[in-house]
């Protein structure tokens, strides 16, 4: 099983609403990713996370909470976005990253988040 | 400051020949390179990695060459097909290893190929 599975598919919210994005995958993966991508643009990296502790985050505004409750589960937490913030929100995860060959850092991408700030 | 640079936005190719792509950067000193593929709508799709050890790397009709003095990426698509038609990314880590890194994308080809 290859599979990312992020929810939901779509997302419409206020500016003054809270949400999550939830992440899921099963391949026993150790490190998963947040990426951002706006229209006809490339993914934009949020934060890492590695072994369940964040250890990369691209200074992305604190109205984006990220959580890893477990190895196989990650969460974004929404509050407060503004409507720049709509985009594609994709969900990646690899086997970890440690080490030069690369292979590791394979990532498997889910289908994403559509999310609409109005 | 660091760039990847996809040649063209788009490129045109028809069916059956062969589609070319480049990756350009600056200011990387990579141990790898990845190539994704990815459709309208959907997340991206891991493709080929090739090492900065490795010239050349196949995976049925696709190959990537890398060129580490040049700091240029070939992807080739042969015997080119309509279903190829997608937006093809080249990929870097801007870290320089040892844990999970997150990837920085070109801007992408979206390539299309006409029956």
């Amino acid at each position: 099983d290859t599979e990312v599975t992020q929810t939901p598919k779509h997302l419409v919210m206020g500016m003054t609403n809270k949400k999550s994005l939830k992440c899921e995958q099963h391949m026993g993966h150790r490190a998963m990713y947040w990426y951002k991508q706006k229209a006809k643009k490339p993914p934009e990296l949020m934060f890492v996370y590695s072994y369940e502790k964040l250890s990369i985050n691209e200074s992305v505004p604190s109205r984006f909470s990220p959580e890893c409750p477990n190895s196989s589960l990650l969460n974004l937490h929404l509050h407060a976005l503004q409507p720049e913030d709509s985009a594609l929100y994709l969900c990646a995860s690899s086997q970890d990253g440690q080490g030069w060959s690369g292979s590791k850092n394979i990532q498997y991408f889910g289908a994403g988040t559509r999310l609409s700030v109005l | 400051s660091q760039k990847i640079e996809q040649n063209s936005e788009a490129l045109n190719i028809q069916e059956g020949k062969t589609a070319t792509l480049t990756c350009n950067y600056t200011n990387y000193s990579p141990a790898y390179l990845q190539w994704y593929r990815q459709d309208p709508g959907r997340g991206p799709v891991f493709l080929l990695l090739i090492r900065e050890n490795e010239k050349e790397k196949r995976k049925e009709r696709l190959k990537v060459t890398f060129d580490t003095t040049l700091k240029q990426s070939l992807f080739h698509i042969t015997a080119s097909q309509p279903a190829d038609s997608a937006t093809y990314l080249c990929a870097l880590t801007p870290y320089s290893g040892g844990g999970a890194d997150g990837l920085t994308f070109g801007k992408g080809t979206h390539l299309i190929i006409q029956p």
